[in-house]
């Protein structure tokens, strides 16, 4: 029935390691993104992806890849993890720019 | 200056007041103005929009913009317990671009 989801809600890892976020979302929306929101609550995009093409890529570390094998879901793999990734994680989609539907978040801790 | 500022609270208020949030802006290219909304622990969930200037009105809630001040604002009627959470305004220039989000206000709305 969730519209957006996210695996996994929480995620605590170690510096160095690597991991994968995925999302899917069944609301059969066009344009999918990542959104980093740090401790102060600032939402912050990172990616977005049309119909599987990367078509935003903000400032973000190469250690950031997103991947979307199909228009319903894209996934975050971050390699080699910092104390800095620390944060709340969101995917969202949209049919168009406007209204995007947000998942759940994936909280990513790093020691 | 950021692009979006918004101041982030915690504004506390009793239950039945009115309530305004406000955002200021920079870039005057924004065309449409987003309000999302974020419970604890939760995605951003959208309340309504805007395009250009002038006001709308959903139910309790009213979004108003003035863009030759460059000034939104959000009021909400009758505040509930249920309306605590951040909101956050998310202005939108209507062309493939990314919606910019203010950094939130955390609205408190005691018994």
């Amino acid at each position: 029935d969730t519209a957006v989801s996210q695996t996994p809600k929480y995620l605590v890892t170690q510096m160095g390691n690597d991991k994968s976020i995925k999302c899917e979302q069944n609301l059969g929306h066009d344009t999918m993104y990542w959104y980093k929101q740090d401790s102060k609550k600032f939402l912050k995009i990172m990616f977005s992806y049309n119909n599987k093409e990367l078509i935003i890529n903000e400032t973000v570390p190469n250690r950031f890849s997103p991947k979307s094998p199909d228009k319903a879901h894209l996934n975050l793999h971050i390699n080699s993890l910092e104390l800095g990734d620390s944060a709340v994680y969101f995917c969202a989609s949209s049919h168009g720019e406007r209204e995007q539907y947000f998942g759940p978040g994936t909280r990513l801790t790093v020691t | 200056q950021k692009e979006v500022e918004q101041d982030p609270g915690p504004l506390s208020v009793p239950e039945g007041a009115i309530v305004s949030l406000n955002c200021t802006y920079s870039n005057s290219a924004f065309q449409y103005f987003m309000w999302y909304r974020q419970y604890s622990r939760k995605g951003p969930e959208l309340l309504m929009y805007t395009y250009s200037s002038g006001n709308k009105e959903d139910g309790r809630f009213t979004a108003q913009v003035d863009k030759s001040s460059k000034y939104i604002s959000l009021f909400i009627r009758d505040s509930q317990p249920s309306d605590s959470a951040t909101y956050l305004c998310a202005p939108y220039t209507g062309t493939a671009s990314k919606l910019t989000f203010g950094t939130g206000t955390r609205l408190q709305v005691t018994l």
